[in-house]
């Protein structure tokens, strides 16, 4: 089946400092990935759409300078939350799909549990 | 404006059956699909319908109505682990996912 890796799967770090998650298909080329965010006992929230080689599609109200995605290949992009603050600890989960459209389902990621203090 | 529709919480015993409903409105629909989540984990696929009509697989099956409006996920001969949230999740005309906030699902022995 298809696998989607993350790491690391929990950080935690200090106020103002920079934390990157990988997230890696693979066994497959994933021509899209997806990152969310998720809070304790909410769902999950689209945070960025992203195509390799090219700038991702943040949702609204998502600051594309605070999270910083690269797509640098078909399996691996890299979410980068720059000057981390306590409110951006959260579950952040990457999906990938194979297909751009139809019926193509997202693997998800184990996740990463950010705690920043 | 888009909107799925899941109820909160349901609380089902052990062997029983449970159904969980989800309604949407979304711009166009290109699919719908189920996902399980444990706490603290990542949602794990269950189910894809993308035409009207029931989907078994196994314990679980899926139902569509796509003139409704309406999903419901099946679960049979429940067990405690399949205690978590479901999320029914819809793809809309530009095949972005739009997700319902999750239903949690308690099992009692």
């Amino acid at each position: 089946g298809a696998v989607v890796s993350q790491h690391p799967s929990w950080v935690i770090c200090k106020s103002g400092t920079s934390v990157k998650i990988e997230c890696r298909s693979l066994d497959f080329q994933a021509t899209t990935m997806f990152w969310y965010r998720q809070f304790p006992k909410q769902s999950l929230m689209l945070m960025a759409t992203s195509n390799e080689g090219s700038k991702a599609t943040y949702e609204q109200g998502v600051e594309k300078d605070k999270f910083l995605i690269n797509h640098a290949s078909l399996t691996l992009s890299t979410l980068t939350v720059t000057s981390a603050h306590p409110e951006d600890s959260s579950f952040y989960i990457c999906s990938a799909t194979a297909g751009l459209a139809g019926s193509h389902e997202q693997f998800f990621g184990p996740g990463t549990r950010l705690t920043v203090l | 404006g888009q909107n799925i529709d899941q109820p909160t919480e349901m609380t089902a015993t052990e062997g029983a059956i449970v159904q969980i409903n989800c309604t949407y409105q979304t711009s166009g629909f290109n699919g719908l699909f189920w996902y399980q989540q444990h706490a603290g984990e990542a949602p794990t696929f269950l189910s894809y319908n993308v035409l009207d009509g029931l989907e078994e697989k196994g314990r679980f099956s899926s139902f569509l109505s796509r003139s409704k409006g309406y999903s419901y996920l099946l679960l049979k001969e429940l067990q405690m682990k399949d205690s978590a949230s479901y999320l029914c999740a819809v793809k809309d005309s530009n095949y972005q996912l739009i997700w319902g906030a999750g239903t949690k699902l308690i099992i009692k022995p």
